[in-house]
């Protein structure tokens, strides 16, 4: 059964890089059949779909973070990431990776969430 | 970029009752549409995809319809473990926009 991890840094000065890192299990993250994916959730607030990656290094990134993000994929660590730059207080949340379908399809697997702090 | 509007942001009903959640769309999404419940402090889990297909192991008691712009989450009797908030979720195309958020509790 697939399984997603997700580990990083719990805290990050403002003005820095957050860099998360999503761990695949059960499954080869090269698989043709998936996407990979970043959502993000502020303390007590909604859902924000942050971007998405394809093994082959296709992305599609949410308009409102794309000047910052970059999400990348490991194959030889069954791993992607996720890197935001130029991090406010506004950045706090808890980041979720997810799989979905390769072609339109939901978020049907998550990992269990990381929270991080933006703060001096 | 197509947003997408739930209603009403909170909701409190009786064990038994059945509740309506409701998505718009800004444009024309077709049927790419799914439902997320995330219970309290937990990760959010799929319901609903396709508008109205049943993910596994959810209870027959979720449903989902609408097409377009128009889109329903129907718990047609609400149980005490169905106390969430619930999003919706288009995923026609890039950005894949979240609702703002239901949040059901239990009278």
């Amino acid at each position: 059964q697939l399984q997603l991890q997700e580990s990083g840094p719990g805290l990050v000065k403002p003005s820095e890089t957050l860099s998360l890192t999503c761990t695949v299990s059960g499954d080869s993250i090269t698989g043709s059949t998936y996407y990979w994916g970043w959502i993000r959730q502020p303390p007590g607030k909604g859902l924000e779909w942050i971007g998405s990656v394809y093994y082959s290094g296709s992305t599609y990134y949410n308009p409102s973070l794309k000047s910052r993000v970059t999400i990348s994929v490991d194959m030889s660590k069954n791993q992607f990431s996720l890197k935001l730059t130029s991090v406010t207080a506004a950045d706090t949340a808890v980041y979720y990776c997810a799989k979905r379908p390769s072609g339109p399809g939901p978020f049907d697997s998550w990992g269990q969430g990381l929270l991080v702090h933006v703060s001096s | 970029d197509i947003q997408m509007t739930q209603s009403p942001s909170s909701l409190s009903a009786s064990v038994g009752d059945r509740v309506t959640i409701t998505c718009r769309a800004s444009q024309d999404i077709n049927n790419y549409l799914a439902w997320y419940q995330q219970k309290p402090g937990k990760v959010p889990k799929l319901l609903i995809y396709a508008a109205s297909t049943l993910q596994s192991g959810v209870p027959s008691r979720f449903s989902g319809s609408g097409s377009g712009t128009d889109f329903t989450l129907t718990i047609s009797s609400l149980q005490p473990e169905d106390v969430a908030t619930y999003y919706c979720q288009k995923y026609n195309s890039a950005p894949r926009t979240f609702g703002q958020g239901t949040k059901v509790e239990v009278k």
